[in-house]
């Protein structure tokens, strides 16, 4: 089983700050990583696929990048609406795995 | 527009078996490439992946449910059906299907919770 590992965990942040979550993953997965965003008692949501190719109607502040078993969300200029937990998932191998989340707190 | 819809009972006893319907429009699951898969979340922790059930009927299963897990489609229905046998209360978590497009789970349903308590 692909093992993904996010840090931090946790982030406390002001609007407009810029962040990164990363995603490490057990072994090589190419670019079959894909992020989402998922807000309290909602389902989670489509950010990016494939590691660095933006999903339909997702706000340009989101990008991706990463290859073989490190990748990165950035957040651009961070707005309220986004503070959510964050989850990266793999689908190069079955069974197929999600990271442990990154929960992102607006100050 | 892609929906899809999770139905099911909101409480199972112990030992009972869980099935879970997954109602969706917006897309055919008779398309190639397509599947539909399960998802659950048990409350405050992580994701984990259960079932795949592919447009050719190709069927996937987390290895440690593998026992315990079926899933069927009825293209007709436009409906994918899973049940999970034995329900403990460690099963307790809501529980999501989602549209599989080219390995991707790009559409979610709203989610069910399921709780396993006698």
């Amino acid at each position: 089983e692909i093992v993904l590992t996010q840090s931090p965990d946790f982030q406390s942040v002001t609007p407009k700050e810029r962040i990164t979550i990363t995603c490490r993953a057990s072994q090589g997965i190419a670019t079959s990583l894909h992020w989402f965003q998922q807000k309290p008692g909602q389902s989670p949501k489509l950010l990016i696929k494939d590691a660095s190719q933006s999903f339909s109607g997702v706000p340009s502040r989101f990008s991706g990048s990463g290859s073989g078993t490190d990748f990165t969300l950035t957040i651009d200029s961070l707005e309220a609406e986004d503070a959510a937990t964050y989850y990266c998932h793999q689908s190069h191998a079955l069974p197929r795995t999600f990271g442990q989340g990154t929960k992102v707190e607006i100050k | 527009q892609i929906t899809l819809k999770e139905s099911g009972p909101t409480l199972v006893k112990p030992t009972q078996t869980l099935t879970l319907t997954c109602t969706f429009s917006g897309f055919s699951i008779s398309t190639v490439g397509v599947a539909v898969g399960w998802i659950r979340q048990p409350p405050g922790k992580a994701l984990e992946w259960l079932a795949l059930i592919y447009w050719d009927n190709d069927k996937r299963y987390r290895p440690s449910l593998d026992s315990r897990l079926t899933i069927t489609k009825d293209t007709s229905k436009n409906q994918v059906v899973l049940t999970m046998a034995n329900m403990d209360p460690v099963d307790t978590a809501t529980y999501y299907c989602a549209l599989d497009s080219d390995s991707i789970f790009a559409y979610w349903g709203q989610g069910t919770l399921v709780t396993v308590s006698s």
